[in-house]
């Protein structure tokens, strides 16, 4: 079975500091993989999606960026933080196929940003 | 544009029944999603709907029109564990979800 790991749980950071968020993927090969961002209260938004690695698309211009050095992880940084930057990361998987494009998601990091 | 309305906040009553309404507006189509997200926690898929109709899974039902651009969710026999957020998804024709805000579902005693 498929699993999706994301790690750290919690994060609280200085502004200006830099930013690491890592998800892997087991049990399946060459995921689609996207990075949202969920304020308090509010719905999903999209930030980064991969079809393969080194393959990133942007959705929305930040000051975050992504990278997927390979088929199974997927890493959300920035060089410095914001506060507006605080909220709660989401990655997610879905299969390749297009038939059904399901997303599964990892537990989540809640980042407050001080 | 592409949009997904649900409505805020709802209220219902333990043992009822409620249904959560979405109305989307995307560039193509291939299906519409719910997901069930509890509080600090992250989002379940319930269903998936991508032709006319109901489709029943237990005590969650989903239903949509894709004429009208439109779906719902019902919930029967409400326990007090189905209080959570529930998110609308639409699959655009590049086969991207595009979400809505959610809907939080109060459940009273």
């Amino acid at each position: 079975s498929q699993t999706i790991h994301q790690w750290p749980a919690t994060l609280v950071q200085p502004v200006g500091s830099p930013l690491s968020l890592e998800c892997t993927v087991e049990g399946t090969s060459n995921p689609n993989l996207y990075w949202y961002r969920q304020a308090a209260g509010r719905g999903l938004q999209l930030l980064f999606y991969s079809v393969g690695i080194g393959q990133i698309s942007s959705e929305v211009p930040q000051n975050l960026s992504a990278s997927r050095p390979q088929d199974r992880q997927f890493i959300l940084s920035s060089k410095k933080l914001l506060l507006s930057d605080s909220g709660f990361y989401l990655c997610a998987w879905s299969p390749t196929r297009l038939d059904h494009n399901e997303q599964f998601f990892g537990p989540g990091t809640r980042l407050t940003v001080l | 544009g592409q949009n997904i309305d649900q409505p805020t906040e709802m209220t219902a009553t333990e043992g009822a029944i409620v249904q959560i309404n979405c109305t989307y507006q995307t560039s193509g189509f291939n299906g519409l999603f719910w997901y069930q997200q509890h509080a600090g926690e992250a989002p379940t898929f319930l269903s998936y709907n991508v032709l006319d109709g109901l489709e029943e899974k237990g005590r969650f039902s989903s239903f949509l029109s894709r004429s009208k651009g439109y779906s719902y969710l019902l919930l029967k026999e409400l326990q007090m564990k189905d209080s959570a957020s529930y998110l609308c998804a639409a699959l655009d024709s590049n086969y991207q979800l595009i979400w809505g805000a959610g809907t939080k579902l109060i459940i009273k005693p």
